[in-house]
């Protein structure tokens, strides 16, 4: 099975900042990966599909990037409402599996 | 405007079964695999499985595998998930959804005597 290492677990950010995070998978899976964010008491929200693009509506703040089996999502300037909690989704390859998440919070 | 609503969640001992469905809307469901997501309280998110369109072909994660059974009636427009012989770590909120775009409110099933 794809292993999604996620990381960081958490991050304390502040608004305006740029945020990193990211997801390694254990073997290759193409482009075959997605970015969801939850928010408390909400189903999850794909932000990009195919590790780079950008889902309809989602804000140009958020950025999806791949480098091998490493994936990135970036948040360039943080906003009030995006804190939540941020996973990853392979679908390369069954089981489908997704990172174990990473929260995010304002200080 | 494409909706999934579940239903058929509920409180069951270990052991029994309990069936999910998911009522589709807003788009033509037979173009379209679909899968179920789980998340235990407090914790992330896991795929359970997925069914092609036609649902001739499906996928489960190994510990569901021989329990679950996911299934379709496109002429209803209507996704399923049979659960048998429950265990407690099958207690989760249940999401439908068409992969992954768009994902349903989620049903609560809590496994428990």
């Amino acid at each position: 099975n794809t292993v999604m290492t996620q990381s960081p677990t958490s991050i304390f950010t502040s608004v305006g900042d740029r945020v990193t995070m990211s997801c390694k998978a254990s073997q290759n899976v193409g482009i075959n990966v997605g970015w969801y964010q939850q928010k408390t008491g909400q189903s999850p929200k794909r932000l990009i599909y195919w590790a780079s693009n950008r889902d309809a509506g989602v804000p140009d703040r958020f950025t999806g990037s791949r480098s091998g089996t490493e994936f990135t999502l970036t948040i360039s300037n943080m906003q009030a409402e995006d804190p939540a909690i941020y996973y990853c989704l392979q679908h390369n390859s069954y089981p489908y599996t997704f990172g174990a998440g990473t929260k995010l919070e304002l200080k | 405007e494409v909706q999934l609503v579940e239903s058929g969640g509920g409180l069951v001992q270990p052991g029994r079964s309990l069936k999910l469905s998911c009522a589709a809307s807003g788009f033509t469901f037979s173009n379209y695999y679909m899968a179920w997501v789980r998340q235990a309280p407090t914790k992330g998110l896991e795929w359970v499985a997925s069914i092609t369109n036609s649902g001739g072909s499906t996928y489960y994660r190994d510990s569901v595998k021989g329990r679950f059974t996911i299934s379709r009636d496109n002429a209803k427009s209507t996704l399923y998930l049979q659960m048998d012989s429950l265990r407690s770590e099958d207690t989760a909120t249940y999401y439908c959804t068409r992969p992954g775009d768009y994902w349903g409110q989620g049903v609560m099933v809590t496994v428990s005597s």
